[in-house]
């Protein structure tokens, strides 16, 4: 079957801790998405990659980085630079034009301890 | 930022009920979609709408599109227990191929 793996499903993290969320999908699809949600909102994009070795920021990358060296694999690092982690983490890919409508992995929950 | 708003927020109906749940946006648009998010789960793609489209069906959605007013509205007909999810609708603009959602509407389904 076809589709988008996030892991961990849930993951805490220490002050000051680097921490990298995984995001694998099989749908060879070239454009992959990083979105955060907070409870109660709507999706806010953190970084996006249409090709292998190219990505561009979203609306709220501070604090976050990424890499695209494979097609099926979008990780995802939240530095200790991002001061407020906490949050509903969800990564989606799409063929190219989103027209044909994202698949979505299942979320990783980060908490900060 | 958020280029779309829901309205309700929240909607609680009983079952059978209709549900409508209403998009607005601020820019032109290339297309317009809907999703379902049931809670602590990723998103999952109901439908899509282009701007030169004014109505769609899928089974028992509907969705409309009004790019006068910049809004779309999502129509679930004879709800069940199993549509209770947050709905949120997404803008794909000109020239710019990432997606910018709303904020969802919670729907409750009273059985």
């Amino acid at each position: 079957d076809g589709g988008i793996t996030q892991s961990p499903k849930y993951l805490f993290r220490k002050e000051g801790q680097n921490v990298t969320l995984s995001c694998e999908q099989n749908l060879n699809h070239d454009a992959m998405y990083w979105y955060r949600q907070d409870p109660g909102q709507g999706l806010r994009l953190i970084y996006y990659s249409q090709i292998v070795n190219d990505f561009q920021k979203g609306d709220i990358a501070e604090g976050y980085s990424v890499s695209r060296e494979k097609k099926e694999s979008f990780p995802l690092t939240v530095t200790s630079a991002q001061k407020n982690p906490t949050a509903f983490y969800l990564c989606a890919s799409s063929p190219p034009a989103s027209r044909y409508g994202y698949t979505f992995g299942s979320g990783t929950r980060l908490t900060v301890v | 930022s958020q280029q779309g708003e829901e309205d309700p927020q929240a909607l609680s109906i009983q079952e059978g009920e209709n549900a409508t749940m209403n998009c607005s946006y601020k820019t032109s648009i290339n297309n317009l979609q809907w999703y379902r998010q049931n809670s602590g789960r990723g998103l999952v793609h109901l439908i899509l709408i282009r701007s030169n489209e004014r109505e769609k069906h899928s089974g028992r959605l509907r969705v409309t599109l009004d790019t006068s007013k910049k809004s779309s509205s999502l129509l679930i007909t004879a709800s069940r227990a199993a549509d209770t999810a947050s709905y949120f609708c997404a803008t794909d603009n000109f020239g710019n191929e990432k997606l910018t959602f709303g904020t969802g509407t919670r729907l409750t389904i009273i059985p």
